[in-house]
């Protein structure tokens, strides 16, 4: 069965740091990878996803992530934070040409800001 | 392009009561999930349904249920409720076998 584990549970930074966020999954065969955000009092929101083709995904707010199959991750990364980046974050993974509800997700990683 | 609206957003109930909660998808949208998010759990899967038909089921059990109408807007429905159901609800439509999904806000269920 596939499975995502994310290992930061909490994480804290001050502006301008560097961020990743790590993802690895289990599953067999070839996936889909996403990674969500949930802002705080706001509804979860697609950051950026990856079917196929170039492994670095660019997605919005200055976010990207880099799936490495070998290694089964798909890390989120961004250069320089700003508080506005507090939120919790999703890794999911679906098999490839699956439904919609095929996705597992993470069990999320909070990331909180110091201004 | 209006998003996936969910109502209530906040529900106080008793053990033993049920509830139901609603869902209207983007336009055009025929599949919709539901998850429950709680801060142990994570996201976990419910149910989706495509075009008025179940089409997966998570692991939950059967006083959990759902159903969908011919306009794609769905219900969800628990019955006998316990404590353990306190969470947000999240609803989330997509398009036929795409598997980018919007999320609603969510309703946030409260037991008591």
């Amino acid at each position: 069965a596939q499975s995502v584990s994310q290992h930061n549970h909490h994480v804290i930074l001050s502006e301008a740091a560097s961020l990743e966020l790590g993802c690895n999954y289990s599953y067999g065969g070839t996936v889909n990878l996403f990674w969500y955000v949930q802002y705080p009092g706001q509804h979860l929101q697609l950051l950026l996803k990856y079917f196929s083709g170039d492994p670095l995904v660019k997605g919005i707010k200055g976010f990207e992530a880099e799936f490495i199959k070998s290694k089964f991750s798909f890390n989120l990364r961004k250069p320089s934070v700003q508080w506005s980046d507090t939120a919790e974050y999703f890794c999911a993974v679906s098999p490839s040409y699956s439904s919609a509800s095929k996705i597992i997700f993470g069990s999320g990683t909070r990331l909180s800001i110091r201004p | 392009k209006a998003g996936v609206t969910q109502t209530p957003r906040y529900l106080i109930k008793t053990r033993g009561q049920q509830v139901t909660l609603s869902c209207s998808p983007i336009s055009g949208h025929r599949s919709v999930s539901w998850y429950q998010q709680t801060p142990g759990q994570g996201l976990q899967f419910l149910f989706e349904y495509f075009s008025e038909t179940q089409r997966n089921k998570g692991n939950f059990p059967g006083r959990f249920s759902g159903r969908q109408f011919s306009n794609s807007r769905s219900e969800m429905n628990v019955s006998t409720l316990e404590l353990g159901d306190s969470a947000l609800y999240l609803c989330a439509s997509s398009l036929d076998r795409d598997v980018e999904q919007f999320f609603g806000p969510g309703t946030r269920l409260t037991v008591l």
